[in-house]
């Protein structure tokens, strides 16, 4: 089964480093999304991909955030500088256009 | 604005017994999506089954079973002979069909707990 791979799984780093986030998307799908899971806000959309160009960021604090799609097998969530508020697991998900997302596994941060 | 409520946070069963799990949604689209995905406790999240507002016809797969009522804005799932690995949270979820780009509203989720 073709699967969405996101790494690293974990993730634990003190508050003012850079942390980057990868996510593989499964082939030939050609929308990708970033979600974020805490306990107050649930699941929560923060920014998403069609055929590599930005749609929508606007879940995403500007300031510190960034997402990027440099290839079609690559997309990056990264945060600089992290804080601890950043504590979060950050899911990507693919899907082909008009289909159901297929989501990853998921990365586990922990700012301390 | 586009909003999903899954108004029961945890329920408590014992194996064997059939659960519904409540979703009410919001929306001002004409045409959506809706969806339940699952997160066990390992995590990850797993899609069971997408519907979309023209067809209001419930769905059972095996012991699951959805029931889409657009009447009253709700999309409920049943387990039937509940067993522990259903054991997880379950989301309900929302997308427009045509634009937005599929995003989906989750919401807030409801823990379900099968005890042996």
């Amino acid at each position: 089964d073709a699967r969405v791979t996101q790494t690293p799984r974990h993730k634990v780093t003190e508050m003012g480093q850079e942390v980057t986030m990868r996510c593989q998307p499964i082939l030939g799908h050609n929308t990708v999304f970033w979600y974020r899971q805490t306990m107050m806000q649930g699941l929560e959309l923060l920014a998403y991909f069609r055929n590599r160009a930005p749609l929508d960021d606007s879940g995403m604090p500007k300031d510190r955030f960034s997402a990027e799609m440099p290839d079609a097998t690559l997309a990056t969530l990264k945060i600089q500088p992290s804080e601890p508020r950043d504590s979060a697991v950050y899911f990507c998900a693919s899907a082909p256009s008009n289909q159901p997302q297929h989501f990853g596994d998921g990365t586990r941060l922990s700012i301390l | 604005a586009q909003k999903v409520t899954q108004a029961q946070t945890e329920i408590s069963v014992v194996e064997k017994e059939d659960v519904t799990l409540d979703c009410v949604y919001e929306t001002r689209d004409t045409t959506y999506y809706l969806f339940w995905y699952k997160q066990p406790p390992s995590g990850e999240l797993v899609f069971l089954i997408r519907r979309n507002s023209f067809d209001e016809q419930n769905e059972i797969s095996g012991r699951y079973s959805w029931n889409f009522q657009k009447s009253t804005s709700s999309f409920n799932f049943t387990i039937t002979a509940s067993q522990v690995v259903d054991s997880a949270v379950y989301f309900c979820a929302l997308s427009a069909l045509y634009n937005q780009g599929g995003k989906l509203i989750f919401g807030q989720g409801t823990e379900l707990s099968v005890k042996p």
